[in-house]
């Protein structure tokens, strides 16, 4: 596609309610992240993957998160049993893996908006 | 773990003045530095990216400037605009794969 794009945009659940958040990546793009911002917060890394690579899992919060990504592309973010403090928006990113072994410039979706009532 | 601070915080300019934003990390050992605007609920938009080799990069009325070895980086705004009025973020990327992000500038110009 024309860029990252990410789905649902808003999303309002229950507390308990699993939710799943989409991010398609830009065509090509191998390497694909997930972050969180919190409301006038910065930027929470979450999780990395890079093509066929175990992914990174360092930045997740609990053991409540969990991502895949699907044919080297397409990736989705769980939320198990959410909770309030997991109300933010979940923003996701790509970037192509260059021949040198490192990522170019990233490229970020509108992201999602979740709320935990 | 490189740490990456934007100061100001907050700014606010008179449309038409030229403003400069700024972004200072703790380990100069970086690929890159990319600088992202983001409007209120909305992604970040890349502005400008720049490799560790270069000294700056150019798009428009928007200038970045890279200085490694004192881990600085500047954004010159010329002749700001009201549609300029968003938060500014700075990240970099170490020899990993993480990209480090500033907290942003939060910019306001003024009609």
């Amino acid at each position: 596609g024309a860029g990252v794009s990410q789905s649902p945009s808003n999303k309002v659940t229950e507390k308990g309610k699993d939710v799943e958040l989409r991010c398609d990546p830009i065509s090509g793009h191998t390497a694909l992240y997930w972050y969180r911002q919190s409301l006038g917060q910065g930027l929470e890394f979450l999780i990395y993957f890079q093509g066929n690579s175990a992914p990174d899992k360092s930045g997740l919060p609990s053991d409540r998160f969990s991502a895949e990504r699907t044919g080297g592309s397409v990736s989705t973010l769980t939320i198990q049993r959410t909770q309030q403090e997991d109300s933010a928006v979940y923003l996701c990113a790509s970037s192509l893996w260059t021949s040198g072994g490192a990522t170019g410039e990233l490229f970020f979706g509108e992201g999602s908006r979740l709320t935990v009532l | 773990k490189q740490e990456v601070t934007q100061i100001p915080a907050a700014l606010s300019v008179p449309e038409g003045e030229n403003l400069v934003l700024n972004c200072s990390f703790t380990d100069s050992a970086i690929y890159n530095l990319q600088w992202f605007r983001q409007d209120p609920g909305k992604g970040l938009t890349s502005l400008l990216l720049i490799q560790s080799s270069q000294r700056e990069q150019t798009s428009g009325r928007l200038n970045a400037s890279l200085d490694k070895s004192s881990g600085r980086s500047t954004l010159y705004i010329a002749a700001s605009q009201p549609g300029d009025s968003a938060t500014y973020l700075c990240a970099v990327r170490p020899t990993g794969n993480q990209f480090y992000f500033g907290t942003g500038t939060s910019l306001t110009v003024i009609p």
